[in-house]
């Protein structure tokens, strides 16, 4: 299996809602990664997980709360966000860097979220 | 920090024709630089990368080439299609804190006209 999968493709939430982003891939990648996308804008690195264990925050807004429950998974739970977090949320993985030696990373499909 | 810089936003061009894309990165210990596409409502793909050991890399129709003095590196697409259409995001990429942190550019969008 070569692919970053995520869940929903889509979602629409309120400002008071709580809501959970899914990403999963079977690659045996121990680092990954959650990106936001704005329209014609390229991808802003949100959070880094190595090992299953937060290595970096990018000064990222509490609400957005990550999560690495195994290897092969990753969340993003939401809640009381605002219109302007609305955006393509991209999930993506590669292999741990070794001796300097730095890896693909490949991304998921994305889920748009729209915040109402 | 890093900063990647992509020239140009936009490139129009006849199938068949050449297309250039050009990356100018400030931190000289970056050592990692991919190429991904991304069409529209799809995700970024990655189509060819190079490293600071090399200083040109060819697939097919694309080859990226990387001036590590200058620090510049380029995408090549020979003998473009329509289905060359797409966003283009050239990105550096240094090791970091033990990850693999990559910094992108602002993309080319690429129209390929029949």
């Amino acid at each position: 299996d070569t692919e970053v999968t995520q869940t929903p493709k889509h979602l629409v939430m309120g400002m008071t809602n709580k809501k959970s982003l899914k990403c999963e891939q079977h690659m045996g990648h121990r680092a990954m990664y959650w990106y936001k996308q704005k329209a014609k804008k390229p991808p802003e690195l949100m959070f880094v997980y190595s090992y299953e264990k937060l290595s970096i925050n990018e000064s990222v807004p509490s609400r957005f709360s990550p999560e690495c429950p195994n290897s092969s998974l990753l969340n993003l739970h939401l809640h009381a966000l605002q219109p302007e977090d609305s955006a393509l949320y991209l999930c993506a993985s590669s292999q741990v860097q070794a001796h300097g030696h730095l890896y693909e990373q490949y991304f998921g499909p994305g889920t748009r979220l729209t915040v109402t | 920090g890093e900063n990647v810089e992509q020239h140009p936003s936009t490139l129009s061009v006849q199938e068949g024709d050449s297309a250039v894309i050009k990356c100018t990165y400030s931190d000289s210990a970056s050592n990692y630089f991919p190429w991904y596409k991304q069409e529209l409502g799809k995700r970024p793909q990655l189509i060819i990368d190079i490293r600071s050991n090399v200083g040109e890399k060819k697939d097919q129709r694309i080859a990226v080439t990387l001036n590590k003095t200058a620090k510049h590196f380029s995408l090549h697409i020979t003998e473009t299609q329509p289905e060359d259409s797409a966003v283009y995001f050239c990105a550096a990429s240094m090791v970091s804190g033990g990850y693999n942190k990559l910094i992108f550019g602002a993309g080319t969008r690429l129209a390929v006209h029949p």
